[in-house]
């Protein structure tokens, strides 16, 4: 069964950098996911895809502090010189034949 | 710019119906698959239903499967769900997403800001 285990919470502090991980299920390690990112009271907003390989194509308008890596089954988020805004929940999705999973989200907190 | 709004949200007793539009913009409607993603209150994002860009093939979660139905219409630009035998735990945003590919499942690389459904007598 495909799915994506995240952490509920994650906190870092202003200016520094955080790594949110995102983990396939067993027998899915070669899957690539996509993030995203929902602010309080908005809708999702499309971060990047990134592949098993760690490459990774962003969205429209992403900045360059949001960067992707894998590792294995794990799917990694970075996230750079934190600023405020990017206080928010961080959700990964994936997909297989005619299914879409998301991850539960990780809440991440800026100190 | 892409620009999709869902409408037809509300208050629906248990065991009714509902149809949700998503009206989309900025991009060649039928080239992309489109998909309804839910949150309930609180709660994370779920994958409710996708469809081809050609409208030809149609996915759902298990969760929905029977009581909800994705169409489009690709000479309006327009995404629909259609919402039947409801029940509480259906209490959710309904948001519509476009896909990056026309065929299949795949990445959701915009989303509307959704539209609310709530179930209740």
């Amino acid at each position: 069964q495909l799915v994506l285990t995240q952490s509920p919470s994650a906190s870092a502090s202003l200016g520094a950098s955080v790594k949110l991980t995102c983990t396939l299920s067993s027998g899915h390690s070669t899957y690539a996911i996509a993030w995203h990112q929902q602010q309080p009271e908005k809708g999702p907003r499309y971060l990047m895809k990134l592949n098993s390989d760690g490459s990774h194509s962003k969205g429209d308008g992403i900045p360059d502090r949001f960067s992707g890596s894998s590792s294995g089954a794990e799917r990694y988020l970075t996230i750079s010189s934190l600023q405020s805004e990017d206080e928010a929940d961080y959700y990964c999705q994936t997909w297989g034949t005619d299914i879409v999973v998301f991850g539960g989200g990780t809440k991440l907190t800026v100190l | 710019e892409v620009h999709l709004l869902e409408s037809g949200g509300g208050l629906v007793q248990p065991g009714g119906s509902l149809r949700l539009s998503c009206a989309a913009s900025g991009f060649t409607f039928s080239s992309y698959a489109m998909n309804w993603v839910r949150q309930a209150p609180g709660k994370g994002l779920e994958w409710v239903s996708g469809i081809r860009g050609s409208g030809g093939s149609t996915y759902y979660a298990d969760s929905v499967k029977g009581r909800f139905t994705i169409s489009r219409d690709n000479s309006k630009n327009t995404l629909y769900l259609q919402l039947n035998s409801l029940r509480a735990e259906d209490t959710a945003v309904y948001y519509c997403a476009k896909a990056v590919v026309a065929a299949g499942t795949a990445p959701l690389d915009y989303w509307g800001q959704g539209t609310l459904v709530t179930v209740s007598s």
